[in-house]
């Protein structure tokens, strides 16, 4: 099982450009994450997905959107790139008792 | 909304002596769970506290759930240069929803 896999894991963007970060599982989990963390800080929750077909906001949703494409695969749009969204951007899902499972993470600098 | 403070933010430790590190909050936590990240890594899951005064052990890490539930600490003894990284806390409430995470103690040990 590779878990939680993230592609790219780097990538650099100008501002203004736009880029999908993928995510995928193999756990068969219901419940998928998209997280943020700038340097030295914690972690941001800027979407979720309970079960597939449902999309929810976090705490820093502006700026982003989501996709749900099935229950294995939850996508991360930025649609126009701003320099205050370089960051490390983890996927995660979660297992039986709420744990999560974190993928590598995508570096992402917008220049 | 819910918030969960740690306590210290860094923490440098002299090799081979112990330290702790705290999660407070103001109203009652459902489930604490702990996660440590590596730096340059990804949070991976240590360990999830569930009842009033729980305890919990793994090798030199102990874990506790405090008796109101609104605060669990995370103490260390013996520290190894394999402990630096940084430390959160995460409040969790039913399967599949959102974690509630700290802002993290970061541990630098020193040799």
């Amino acid at each position: 099982n590779a878990g939680v896999t993230q592609t790219p894991k780097f990538q650099v963007l100008k501002t203004g450009q736009s880029m999908t970060l993928q995510c995928a599982q193999d756990m068969n989990h219901n419940s998928m994450y998209w997280y943020r963390q700038d340097p030295g800080m914690g972690l941001r929750l800027i979407y979720y997905s309970a079960s597939e077909g449902t999309t929810d906001k976090g705490e820093v949703p502006n700026g982003y959107n989501v996709s749900r494409l099935n229950k294995r695969e939850f996508s991360l749009r930025l649609e126009s790139a701003a320099p205050s969204q370089t960051s490390v951007y983890f996927c995660a899902s979660s297992g039986t008792i709420n744990e999560q499972f974190f993928g590598p993470g995508t570096r992402l600098t917008v220049l | 909304g819910q918030q969960v403070m740690q306590i210290p933010q860094y923490q440098h430790v002299q090799e081979g002596e112990d330290f702790t590190t705290y999660c407070n909050s103001s109203t009652t936590l459902s489930n604490i769970q702990w996660y440590k990240q590596r730096p340059g890594g990804h949070p991976v899951f240590l360990i999830q506290l569930v009842k009033s005064g729980e305890v919990k052990k793994q090798k030199r890490l102990t874990f506790q759930f405090g008796e109101a539930k609104k605060n669990s600490s995370l103490h260390i003894t013996a520290t190894q240069t394999t402990d630096v990284g940084t430390y959160f806390c995460a409040e969790s409430k039913a399967a599949g929803n959102k974690l509630t995470f700290g802002g993290g103690t970061r541990v630098l040990v020193k040799p």
